[in-house]
Protein backbone atom coordinates (compact mmCIF):
# COMPACT_ATOMS: atom_id res chain seq x y z
CA UNK A 1 0.00 0.00 0.00
CA UNK A 2 0.90 3.59 -0.74
CA UNK A 3 3.35 4.87 2.32
CA UNK A 4 2.62 8.60 2.90
CA UNK A 5 4.58 9.88 5.67
CA UNK A 6 3.68 13.11 7.49
CA UNK A 7 6.51 15.09 9.91
CA UNK A 8 6.08 16.42 12.82
CA UNK A 9 2.93 14.64 13.93
CA UNK A 10 2.37 17.46 16.47
CA UNK A 11 3.21 20.83 16.40
CA UNK A 12 2.74 23.66 19.12
CA UNK A 13 3.54 27.09 17.06
CA UNK A 14 3.19 30.51 18.03
CA UNK A 15 1.00 33.31 16.56
CA UNK A 16 2.99 35.50 13.77
CA UNK A 17 5.54 32.04 13.75
CA UNK A 18 6.60 30.78 10.78
CA UNK A 19 5.20 26.78 10.41
CA UNK A 20 6.87 24.16 7.71
CA UNK A 21 5.12 20.96 7.48
CA UNK A 22 6.52 17.91 5.83
CA UNK A 23 5.08 15.02 3.57
CA UNK A 24 6.92 12.38 2.04
CA UNK A 25 5.61 9.75 -0.61
CA UNK A 26 7.48 6.32 -1.51
CA UNK A 27 4.99 5.65 -4.49
CA UNK A 28 5.76 7.09 -7.08
CA UNK A 29 2.70 9.66 -7.11
CA UNK A 30 2.43 12.28 -9.58
CA UNK A 31 -0.24 14.06 -7.68
CA UNK A 32 0.47 15.39 -3.94
CA UNK A 33 -2.05 17.14 -1.69
CA UNK A 34 -3.01 19.29 1.56
CA UNK A 35 -5.89 18.97 2.87
CA UNK A 36 -7.11 20.72 6.68
CA UNK A 37 -9.75 18.65 9.08
CA UNK A 38 -11.86 21.15 11.44
CA UNK A 39 -14.73 19.81 13.41
CA UNK A 40 -17.82 20.24 11.32
CA UNK A 41 -15.96 20.79 8.50
CA UNK A 42 -14.85 17.77 7.24
CA UNK A 43 -11.36 17.87 5.01
CA UNK A 44 -10.71 20.93 2.95
CA UNK A 45 -8.46 21.42 -0.03
CA UNK A 46 -5.54 24.06 0.81
CA UNK A 47 -3.05 22.96 -2.28
CA UNK A 48 -1.96 20.54 -4.48
CA UNK A 49 0.63 19.51 -6.92
CA UNK A 50 0.99 17.58 -10.18
CA UNK A 51 4.69 17.78 -10.81
CA UNK A 52 7.66 18.87 -8.96
CA UNK A 53 8.55 22.69 -8.62
CA UNK A 54 4.76 23.44 -9.42
CA UNK A 55 1.76 24.21 -7.03
CA UNK A 56 -1.81 24.78 -7.11
CA UNK A 57 -4.31 26.40 -5.03
CA UNK A 58 -7.18 24.71 -3.46
CA UNK A 59 -10.16 25.75 -2.52
CA UNK A 60 -9.03 27.15 1.03
CA UNK A 61 -5.03 28.39 0.31
CA UNK A 62 -5.04 31.89 2.01
CA UNK A 63 -2.63 32.02 4.75
CA UNK A 64 -0.49 28.78 2.85
CA UNK A 65 2.12 28.33 0.82
CA UNK A 66 3.09 25.04 -0.99
CA UNK A 67 6.45 23.70 -2.10
CA UNK A 68 6.99 20.76 -4.56
CA UNK A 69 10.79 20.54 -4.81
CA UNK A 70 10.81 17.01 -5.71
CA UNK A 71 8.00 14.05 -6.74
CA UNK A 72 8.71 12.98 -2.97
CA UNK A 73 8.18 15.77 -0.97
CA UNK A 74 5.66 18.41 -0.80
CA UNK A 75 5.51 21.05 2.18
CA UNK A 76 3.15 23.37 3.39
CA UNK A 77 3.98 26.77 4.75
CA UNK A 78 2.60 28.95 7.31
CA UNK A 79 4.59 32.62 6.93
CA UNK A 80 2.75 34.04 9.56
CA UNK A 81 0.86 31.48 11.71
CA UNK A 82 -2.79 32.67 12.74
CA UNK A 83 -5.17 31.54 15.99
CA UNK A 84 -7.22 30.15 13.12
CA UNK A 85 -5.04 28.08 11.69
CA UNK A 86 -5.11 25.55 14.57
CA UNK A 87 -6.47 22.30 13.00
CA UNK A 88 -5.17 18.99 11.88
CA UNK A 89 -3.34 18.83 8.36
CA UNK A 90 -3.12 16.01 6.10
CA UNK A 91 -0.91 14.87 3.12
CA UNK A 92 -2.38 12.42 0.49
CA UNK A 93 -0.95 11.09 -2.97
CA UNK A 94 -2.66 9.54 -5.57
CA UNK A 95 -1.02 8.34 -9.03
CA UNK A 96 -3.92 10.19 -10.77
CA UNK A 97 -5.31 13.44 -9.90
CA UNK A 98 -8.63 13.60 -8.91
CA UNK A 99 -9.91 10.60 -11.28
CA UNK A 100 -11.53 7.87 -10.21
CA UNK A 101 -8.09 6.80 -8.16
CA UNK A 102 -8.06 6.70 -4.44
CA UNK A 103 -5.82 8.54 -2.60
CA UNK A 104 -3.37 7.91 0.13
CA UNK A 105 -3.55 9.97 3.38
CA UNK A 106 -0.76 10.64 5.90
CA UNK A 107 -1.85 10.19 9.70
CA UNK A 108 -1.85 13.62 9.97
CA UNK A 109 -0.27 16.60 11.81
CA UNK A 110 -2.28 18.11 14.68
CA UNK A 111 -0.85 22.40 14.43
CA UNK A 112 -2.21 24.21 17.67
CA UNK A 113 -1.32 27.78 17.09
CA UNK A 114 -1.36 29.70 20.16
CA UNK B 1 -20.44 26.68 -3.24
CA UNK B 2 -20.61 22.79 -3.95
CA UNK B 3 -21.11 21.01 -1.07
CA UNK B 4 -21.84 17.39 -0.03
CA UNK B 5 -24.12 16.98 2.56
CA UNK B 6 -23.70 14.26 5.24
CA UNK B 7 -26.25 12.52 7.67
CA UNK B 8 -26.46 11.35 10.21
CA UNK B 9 -23.61 13.52 12.23
CA UNK B 10 -23.03 10.44 14.40
CA UNK B 11 -24.77 7.40 14.79
CA UNK B 12 -24.72 4.18 17.30
CA UNK B 13 -25.38 1.07 16.50
CA UNK B 14 -25.23 -2.60 18.66
CA UNK B 15 -22.25 -5.12 17.16
CA UNK B 16 -23.86 -7.28 14.92
CA UNK B 17 -26.26 -4.61 13.54
CA UNK B 18 -26.21 -2.61 10.24
CA UNK B 19 -25.18 0.98 10.08
CA UNK B 20 -26.24 3.23 7.21
CA UNK B 21 -24.61 6.47 5.68
CA UNK B 22 -26.42 9.23 3.76
CA UNK B 23 -24.99 11.52 1.63
CA UNK B 24 -26.11 14.09 -0.50
CA UNK B 25 -24.50 16.56 -3.53
CA UNK B 26 -26.15 19.90 -4.14
CA UNK B 27 -24.44 19.97 -7.87
CA UNK B 28 -25.76 17.22 -10.89
CA UNK B 29 -22.04 17.57 -11.87
CA UNK B 30 -20.47 15.56 -9.36
CA UNK B 31 -20.89 11.70 -10.54
CA UNK B 32 -18.54 10.01 -9.04
CA UNK B 33 -18.20 9.23 -5.05
CA UNK B 34 -16.17 7.82 -2.81
CA UNK B 35 -16.33 6.72 1.09
CA UNK B 36 -13.28 6.98 3.26
CA UNK B 37 -13.15 5.93 6.87
CA UNK B 38 -10.59 7.35 9.26
CA UNK B 39 -9.99 5.59 13.07
CA UNK B 40 -9.54 8.06 15.88
CA UNK B 41 -5.82 8.94 15.52
CA UNK B 42 -5.12 7.72 11.72
CA UNK B 43 -5.57 9.43 8.06
CA UNK B 44 -8.83 8.92 6.77
CA UNK B 45 -8.70 5.88 4.25
CA UNK B 46 -10.92 4.77 1.25
CA UNK B 47 -13.24 1.95 1.63
CA UNK B 48 -14.85 1.86 -2.00
CA UNK B 49 -15.75 3.50 -4.40
CA UNK B 50 -19.60 4.11 -6.35
CA UNK B 51 -19.73 5.17 -10.24
CA UNK B 52 -22.63 4.17 -11.46
CA UNK B 53 -26.38 3.75 -10.47
CA UNK B 54 -27.27 1.22 -8.14
CA UNK B 55 -25.77 -1.15 -5.85
CA UNK B 56 -22.09 -1.92 -5.39
CA UNK B 57 -21.25 -4.66 -2.59
CA UNK B 58 -17.35 -5.49 -1.25
CA UNK B 59 -17.95 -8.30 1.99
CA UNK B 60 -20.01 -6.24 4.45
CA UNK B 61 -19.92 -2.96 2.80
CA UNK B 62 -23.10 -1.79 0.35
CA UNK B 63 -23.11 1.42 -1.69
CA UNK B 64 -26.12 2.68 -3.35
CA UNK B 65 -25.83 5.77 -5.78
CA UNK B 66 -28.76 7.15 -7.48
CA UNK B 67 -27.52 10.00 -9.53
CA UNK B 68 -31.30 11.68 -10.04
CA UNK B 69 -31.35 12.40 -6.74
CA UNK B 70 -28.07 13.18 -6.17
CA UNK B 71 -27.77 10.52 -3.08
CA UNK B 72 -25.73 8.36 -2.50
CA UNK B 73 -25.34 6.04 0.85
CA UNK B 74 -23.21 3.25 2.60
CA UNK B 75 -24.56 0.40 4.69
CA UNK B 76 -22.39 -1.92 6.87
CA UNK B 77 -23.58 -5.18 7.52
CA UNK B 78 -23.17 -6.98 11.00
CA UNK B 79 -21.51 -4.16 12.50
CA UNK B 80 -17.93 -4.52 14.31
CA UNK B 81 -16.16 -2.84 17.17
CA UNK B 82 -13.87 -2.15 14.94
CA UNK B 83 -16.20 -0.15 12.23
CA UNK B 84 -16.27 2.79 14.89
CA UNK B 85 -14.71 5.65 13.20
CA UNK B 86 -15.30 9.02 11.29
CA UNK B 87 -17.33 8.12 7.54
CA UNK B 88 -16.93 10.50 4.76
CA UNK B 89 -18.39 10.63 1.60
CA UNK B 90 -16.37 12.48 -1.18
CA UNK B 91 -17.54 13.47 -4.91
CA UNK B 92 -15.49 14.46 -7.84
CA UNK B 93 -16.91 17.71 -8.96
CA UNK B 94 -16.16 19.05 -12.45
CA UNK B 95 -15.93 23.04 -13.93
CA UNK B 96 -16.31 25.30 -11.20
CA UNK B 97 -14.32 22.98 -8.60
CA UNK B 98 -11.60 22.77 -11.01
CA UNK B 99 -12.38 18.61 -10.54
CA UNK B 100 -11.21 18.21 -7.33
CA UNK B 101 -12.63 15.74 -4.53
CA UNK B 102 -14.86 17.39 -2.41
CA UNK B 103 -15.62 15.90 1.16
CA UNK B 104 -18.55 16.09 3.39
CA UNK B 105 -18.25 16.80 7.19
CA UNK B 106 -18.80 12.67 8.20
CA UNK B 107 -20.37 10.87 10.36
CA UNK B 108 -19.21 9.21 13.28
CA UNK B 109 -20.03 5.91 14.02
CA UNK B 110 -20.20 3.75 17.60
CA UNK B 111 -20.94 0.48 17.48
CA UNK B 112 -21.33 -1.07 21.35
CA UNK B 113 -20.25 -4.47 22.27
Amino acid sequence: EAAVTQSPRSKVAVTGGKVTLSCHQTNNHDYMYWYRQDTGHGLRLIHYSYVADSTEKGDIPDGYKASRPSQENFSLILELASLSQTAVYFCASSYRGFSNERLFFGHGTKLSVL
Amino acid sequence: QQKVQQSPESLSVPEGGMASFNCTSSDRNFQYFWWYRQHSGEGPKALMSIFSDGDKKEGRFTAHLNKASLHVSLHIRDSQPSDSALYFCAARGYGGSGNKLIFGTGTLLSVKP
